[in-house]
């Protein structure tokens, strides 16, 4: 079975400049996350869906972030114009629902420069 | 609001040693505790969860007890392997309101020595 899909795996920007993530979750997995992690620390989410539905996004920038999950499978998560600040990894993680095991994938870091 | 700390690593050992990382956590209700791993290079994973006070989860080896009186769910390891060297995050889930997500403590970073 294959896992939770990200990409890309690495980028590097200028400040101001937009970027987008993908996410492609585990087939069947209804809930879909994305979380931050900055360098140290432990993983925060930034905001979750239930199929395509955004329950809790409480915690992301809506100034310059937004996402999407169209026709609730796949997810991007888009920062415009990116900051100095927001240089971090961004994990997207999935499950069959809002209290199941969560699966991570590897990630998407960003370096804004 | 609900939180988690975490010993700061890295912890080093040697292989074949005990290793305990501690865990406390702080939260309103009654909270699942989880320990993720995330190896090099790779997403993170679940590694053990309790759903309950005094339950005890265990995989791989490790165990951890959920101890209400002492808010804690240290992760434990009788003789590690080189192979066990990753970050370990402790979490907690928040049922507050009409949501759930986990929150995750900073992370430990383990490395075992051949």
């Amino acid at each position: 079975e294959a896992g939770v899909v990200q990409s890309p795996r690495y980028k590097i920007i200028e400040k101001k400049q937009p970027v987008a993530f993908w996410c492609n979750p585990i087939s069947g997995h209804n809930t879909l996350y994305w979380y931050l992690q900055n360098l140290g620390q432990g993983p925060e989410l930034l905001i979750r869906y239930e199929n395509e539905e955004a329950v809790d996004d409480s915690q992301l920038p809506k100034d310059r972030f937004s996402a999407e999950r169209l026709k609730g499978v796949d997810s991007t998560l888009k920062i415009q114009p990116a900051e100095l600040g927001d240089s971090a990894v961004y994990l997207c993680a999935s499950s069959v629902n809002q209290a199941g095991e969560l699966f991570f994938g590897e990630g998407s870091r960003l370096t804004v420069l | 609001g609900d939180s988690v700390t975490q010993m700061e690593g890295p912890v080093t050992l040697s292989e074949e040693a005990f290793l305990t990382i501690n865990c406390t956590y702080t939260a309103t209700g009654y909270p699942s505790l989880f320990w993720y791993v995330q190896y090099p290079g790779e997403g993170l994973q679940l590694l053990l969860k309790a759903t309950k006070a005094d339950d005890k989860g265990s995989n791989k080896g490790f165990e951890a007890t959920y101890r209400k009186e002492t808010t804690s769910f240290h992760l434990e390891k009788g003789s590690v392997q080189v192979s066990d060297s990753a970050v370990y995050f402790c979490a907690l889930s928040d049922h507050g309101d009409s949501s759930y997500k986990l929150i995750f403590g900073s992370g430990t970073r383990l490395l075992v020595r051949p």
